[in-house]
């Protein structure tokens, strides 16, 4: 069975430039999550999709983040402008979603950003 | 208190030696809990789940102690592979399987 891909595995840019990421769960699962990994950090969850809608985007900072999935399977997160502060590992992980085995999130190999 | 706590170590343990990590939990709703483990510049990957008084897989062992809002992670007869950094993980949302991972505690078995 296939894993989680994203893509690019790496990308430095400058501050206020933007990038985008894009992550392709495993075939068939319902829920899709976008979390940012902080050096020396645990990851935490940006935004959280149940097909194509927005199950929890509470801690995605709005102002410069943006995600959409809109088909229901593949995501894309974006930052415009990114800051310093944004250089960090940026992990897509997927599960079957409800009624399954709920807990086990599947992750992705993650983008790792570094702002200038 | 924190959703979820951890000791981020770093431990450096003998190789054969025991190892026991704690985590602690905010929401005394939790009812199931999670030990992720991952590598160096990798990403995190289930090790152990944990839904009533523990788990037990070969060499590890979770165990879960409510009262007190804590889990543990105990290692026995450690080897040079379980070197990484272990995640406590708890939901918190519940319903919509939202996960809190802990800011993770990093093991290195010496040789």
């Amino acid at each position: 069975e296939a894993g989680v891909a994203q893509s690019p595995r790496y990308k430095i840019i400058e501050k206020r430039q933007s990038v985008a990421f894009w992550c392709n769960p495993i075939s068939g699962h319902a829920t899709l999550y976008w979390y940012q990994q902080i050096l020396g950090q645990g990851p935490k969850l940006l935004i959280q999709f149940q097909n194509n809608g927005v199950v929890d985007d509470s801690q995605l900072p709005k102002d410069r983040f943006s995600a959409e999935r809109l088909k229901g399977v593949d995501s894309t997160l974006k930052i415009q402008p990114a800051k310093l502060e944004d250089s960090a590992v940026y992990l897509c992980a997927s599960s079957p979603g409800p009624g399954s085995n709920q807990e086990t999130q599947y992750f992705g190999p993650g983008t790792r950003l570094l702002v200038l | 208190r924190k959703e979820v706590e951890q000791d981020p170590g770093p431990f450096n343990v003998p190789e054969g030696a025991t190892v026991a990590f704690n985590c602690t939990y905010s929401n005394s709703a939790s009812q199931s809990f999670f030990w992720y483990r991952q590598d160096c510049r990798k990403e995190p990957k289930l090790l152990m789940s944990v839904y009533s008084s523990g788990n037990e897989d070969g060499r590890f062992t979770a165990q879960l102690n409510r009262a007190s809002q804590y889990i543990s992670l105990l290692i026995r007869d450690s080897k040079l592979s379980d070197s990484a950094t272990y995640l406590c993980v708890v939901p918190t949302n519940f319903g919509n399987e939202k996960l809190t991972f802990g800011t993770g505690t990093r093991l290195t078995i010496i040789p």
